[in-house]
């Protein structure tokens, strides 16, 4: 399943199937990029950062792409789990900015069907 | 350890109460968060602690008063609040302020009433 993060704050995958959820950022200038879960009744969780100096970087069962032509972030989400339910927010930071620069997208809210 | 720990949980207050949000951490961080979330949107950055000092105030009214005692403690006094203040307060760590991820605990959920 895909989602187009702002335009499609909802994301429905079965079990099993892989998951992406788009983030387009707001800033050219913008060097560092992050991505956390929230599940309900928790905070935010860090699940997988990258600087602008990378396309892509993996983690387990997850990869961000990011390309900085279109200022487009994307999470994919390998053999998704009910688990992984959650929303997930991107966010970015400009450069030369500290953590009080940190900019958070809207956010996409994962379901998984089992 | 490597939690940032919240108390309380949740908090059901009056208009005219004063109470404070308690945030500890034992990861050695020296800059700690205060950020407020509405429900269903992201969160929004209220202060900034860099080593023991506010070093960003996003425009927050004053009946909102933070306080870092220690570099483990993080404290937010509330005082005359409105019913539209009600909404999740999360506290987060980080190493430095430098960009890298954040420590978030997992908030107090505050009603005014």
């Amino acid at each position: 399943g895909e989602s187009v993060g702002l335009h499609l704050p909802t994301l429905s995958v079965q079990e099993g199937d892989n998951s992406i959820i788009n983030c387009a950022y707001s800033n050219s200038a913008s060097d560092y990029f992050i991505w956390y879960k929230q599940e309900s009744g928790k905070g935010p969780q860090f699940i997988i950062d990258i600087r602008s100096n990378m396309d892509k970087r993996q983690g387990q069962r997850v990869t961000v792409l990011l390309n900085k032509t279109v200022k487009h972030l994307s999470l994919q989400i390998a053999a998704t789990q009910p688990g992984d339910s959650a929303v997930y927010f991107c966010a970015e930071i400009l450069g030369g900015g500290s953590q009080g620069n940190l900019i958070f997208g809207k956010g996409t809210k994962l379901s998984v069907k089992p | 350890d490597t939690e940032v720990t919240q108390t309380p949980k949740h908090l059901v207050m009056g208009m005219t109460n004063k109470k404070s949000l308690k945030c500890e951490q034992h990861m050695g961080h020296r800059a700690m968060y205060w950020y407020k979330q509405k429900a269903k949107k992201p969160p929004e950055l209220m202060f900034v602690y860099s080593y023991e000092k506010l070093s960003i105030n996003e425009s927050v009214p004053s009946r909102f008063s933070p306080e870092c005692p220690n570099s483990s403690l993080l404290n937010l006094h509330l005082h005359a609040l409105q019913p539209e203040d009600s909404a999740l307060y999360l506290c987060a760590s980080s190493p430095t302020p430098e960009p890298e991820k954040l420590f978030f605990g997992s908030g107090t959920q505050l009603s005014v009433l």
